[in-house]
């Protein structure tokens, strides 16, 4: 069954370094999203993407975050400037298009540990 | 916020049938009900969707009221496997909205024993 692959599966960064998470949709999927995950807390929405540009992101998407999708094929979220409230997992999502009643394929996530 | 009531736990013996009930008293006439589910800090899993008849596939069953205001899943056999936090969400689909973002609560944390 195809998957969301994303790496690396745990980073451990310093507050005030920049971070790249890496994610791999699946290949025929048009619509991609972000999630993350505070350790304890709710599954949050960041941002999603077609069509090589943001259709909507969330208030905690600021302008320390951006994302992209350089290739075609990786789409990627970048925060440029880590604080330590950034720690959490990490969730790339993808889904085939609209047109239909379709579930996400969310990836495995990215822990991301901020010191 | 969320549009769903969930129980914030609930516990399941190996092997029998989990019901998880789900009261979305809210939702309008459009919107789908998708239940998803989290396995410790893995990243959510699809399980079903579906908008007034009752559904079934390879993982669940999909019971909604007549009146929509409630559902239920159901897990027919559990295994320890399916110990998990279960999400309900009610969504408009994306061929009337585009796609749209998921609203997850806090769902309710199945644990099934042995």
């Amino acid at each position: 069954e195809p998957e969301v692959t994303q790496t690396p599966s745990h980073q451990v960064t310093q507050m005030g370094q920049e971070v790249i998470l890496r994610c791999v949709p699946i290949s025929n999927h048009l619509y991609f999203y972000w999630y993350r995950q505070i350790l304890g807390q709710k599954v949050e929405f960041l941002v999603s993407f077609y069509n090589n540009e943001i259709s909507e992101k969330s208030e905690i998407f600021d302008d320390q975050f951006s994302v992209e999708r350089p290739d075609g094929s990786n789409f990627t979220l970048k925060i440029r400037s880590t604080k330590l409230e950034d720690s959490a997992m990490y969730f790339c999502a993808s889904m085939p298009r609209t047109g239909g009643t379709y579930g996400y394929t969310f990836g495995s996530g990215t822990r991301l540990t901020v010191v | 916020d969320a549009k769903t009531t969930q129980p914030p736990s609930m516990d399941c013996a190996e092997g029998r049938a989990a019901n998880l009930p789900c009261n979305h008293s809210t939702i309008s006439g459009n919107e789908y009900v998708y239940w998803y589910r989290q396995i410790h800090s893995q990243g959510p899993q699809y399980i079903i969707h579906g908008l007034k008849n009752n559904e079934t596939n390879e993982m669940a069953s999909l019971i909604i009221t007549e009146d929509r205001k409630s559902s239920t899943l159901i897990l027919p056999h559990a295994t320890l496997r399916d110990t998990a936090v279960y999400y309900c969400i009610v969504r408009v689909p994306d061929y009337l909205q585009g796609a749209q973002k998921l609203v997850f609560g806090q769902g309710t944390r199945l644990t099934i024993n042995p």
